[in-house]
């Protein structure tokens, strides 16, 4: 099974509107951690938001925030008030066990969302 | 802060030649960096993780003798994808691990490697 699915090959979105991206992921640690990267068309992987499995409230950071749902273990990523700039695509990514067992991540397929004038 | 350089950006080179690549976490340090190998339209696949002062740990499927790994510092971790095929061709991208807080991995602006 698919440890981190994005549902979304790829969107639209008007600019200064908000958009959510879909991530669900699949873990029985009861510790890991949830990433959001962008990636724009230059190639580099920038790090938008973390949420710790343990965190009781919602991550945010400038426009990004992270609709977290543990229960239904889905991490989506609501960008609000889109610039043109926000056009990428958008990477979740999963580090399973505590912080000490290994830092790997396992990175969903990205949707890529682009942005109208 | 966390800035992590990646060089060279891109590179050409012929058949059976060796490759070195570098990455570099400018403004902190890191005992642990990351290889990834991405392929067009595809997510990222983790290739290793590289310790400093240590053996570098590949993932399943990847040959260690083909991609070495050399973390010398808290700040360098080198690639070398040896006797290049063209198959080999891709965008290699490498992380370094912020440790505390969050423990994040910052990326390096990554480098295309295209073996004729």
């Amino acid at each position: 099974a698919q440890k981190i699915t994005q549902t979304q090959p790829g969107m639209f979105v008007q600019e200064k509107e908000a958009v959510t991206l879909d991530c669900t992921y699949d873990t029985s640690d009861p510790s890991y951690g949830l990433f959001w990267y962008k990636q724009p068309s230059s190639g580099e992987m920038i790090f938008l938001i973390y949420q710790g499995s343990y965190d009781q409230q919602n991550a945010t950071e400038g426009r990004y925030s992270l609709n977290f749902q543990k229960a239904r273990k889905s991490a989506n990523l609501v960008i609000s008030a889109s610039q043109l700039g926000d056009s990428a695509m958008y990477f979740c990514a999963m580090r399973e066990g505590p912080r000490a067992a290994g830092n790997k991540l396992t990175f969903g397929g990205g949707t890529r969302v682009l942005v109208k004038p | 802060g966390a800035v992590v350089s990646q060089h060279p950006s891109w590179v050409i080179c012929k058949s059976g030649t060796s490759v070195k690549i570098e990455c570099r976490s400018l403004d902190f340090q890191a005992t642990t960096m990351f290889w990834y190998r991405q392929f067009p339209k595809q997510s990222l696949m983790l290739m290793a993780t590289s310790n400093e002062g240590s053996k570098a740990t590949y993932e399943q499927g990847v040959e260690k003798d083909k991609f070495l790994i050399n973390h010398a510092s808290l700040t360098l971790s080198t690639l070398t994808v040896t006797s290049a095929h063209p198959e080999d061709s891709s965008f290699y991208i490498c992380s370094a691990l912020l440790a505390g807080g969050s423990d994040t991995q910052y990326f390096g602006p990554g480098t295309r490697l295209t073996v004729l």
